[in-house]
């Protein structure tokens, strides 16, 4: 059984960066094919997909925060960690992780961890 | 890369059947990879995944929910409907440039 559940703070002030960490069992990031990602959710509004790792390393990006972003993983602590720079209040929402299976589609959710960008 | 367009809003009678549509381009939805899929959210919890390419439903989901694709637009459709359907609806595509696009998002009420 796949889990994941995501942490981080809930309030984070603008020009901060802000740290989620996503902890999650029943796979291994040391195995071939996995991957994780993050997707969030600002309120009222649609899903985004924010990034993925994939277990050799690899990382992918959505287009409009890459160059706020970075995903990186320690698969010994099955974790997984977003760091966003430079938050505004228009990055307040919820934050999921989410494993992706081989076929690219996002088969286990975490619950989200709630973020409030504010002064 | 644009989110791919979906209704903000589809509502039906319990027992009615509804359709949601997505809608992107030749580079996701469209695209000859079969990397399409849907998920349920309620509030409050991580979304459910529903169908993954295009027209798979994974062990546990309902037979009431279906997925299907012509040209750039993919579709869910709903079956007998049911009041613990109504949530939010959102399709997601693999992309040629390797990366995810989620829809804009569907409210689906049970009158």
């Amino acid at each position: 059984q796949i889990t994941l559940k995501e942490s981080g703070p809930p309030l984070v002030k603008p020009t901060q960066t802000l740290t989620l960490t996503c902890t999650f069992s029943g796979f291994s990031l040391k195995s071939r094919g996995e991957a994780v990602g993050w997707i969030r959710q600002p309120p009222g509004q649609a899903l985004e997909w924010l990034a993925l790792i994939f277990w050799d390393d690899d990382t992918r990006y959505g287009p409009s925060l890459k160059n706020r972003l970075t995903i990186t993983k320690d698969a010994s602590k099955n974790q997984v960690v977003l760091t966003m720079a430079s938050v505004d209040p228009v990055d307040t929402g919820t934050y999921y992780c989410g494993h992706r299976d081989n076929l690219n589609y996002f088969d286990f959710w975490g619950q989200g961890t709630v973020v409030t960008v504010s002064s | 890369q644009s989110a791919l367009t979906q209704p903000a809003s589809v509502s039906g009678s319990p027992g009615q059947s509804i359709t949601i549509s997505c809608t992107g381009t030749n580079s996701d939805v469209g695209a000859s990879f079969d990397y399409v899929s849907w998920y349920q959210h309620h509030p409050g919890e991580g979304p459910k995944l529903l169908i993954y390419n295009v027209k798979h439903r994974p062990p546990g989901v309902s037979y009431r929910f279906s997925g299907s694709r012509s040209g750039n637009t993919a579709s869910l459709t709903i079956s007998g409907l049911q009041a613990e359907d109504e949530a939010d609806y959102f399709c997601n595509s693999y992309t040629s440039s390797a990366t995810f696009v989620f829809g804009t998002g569907t409210k689906v009420t049970v009158l």
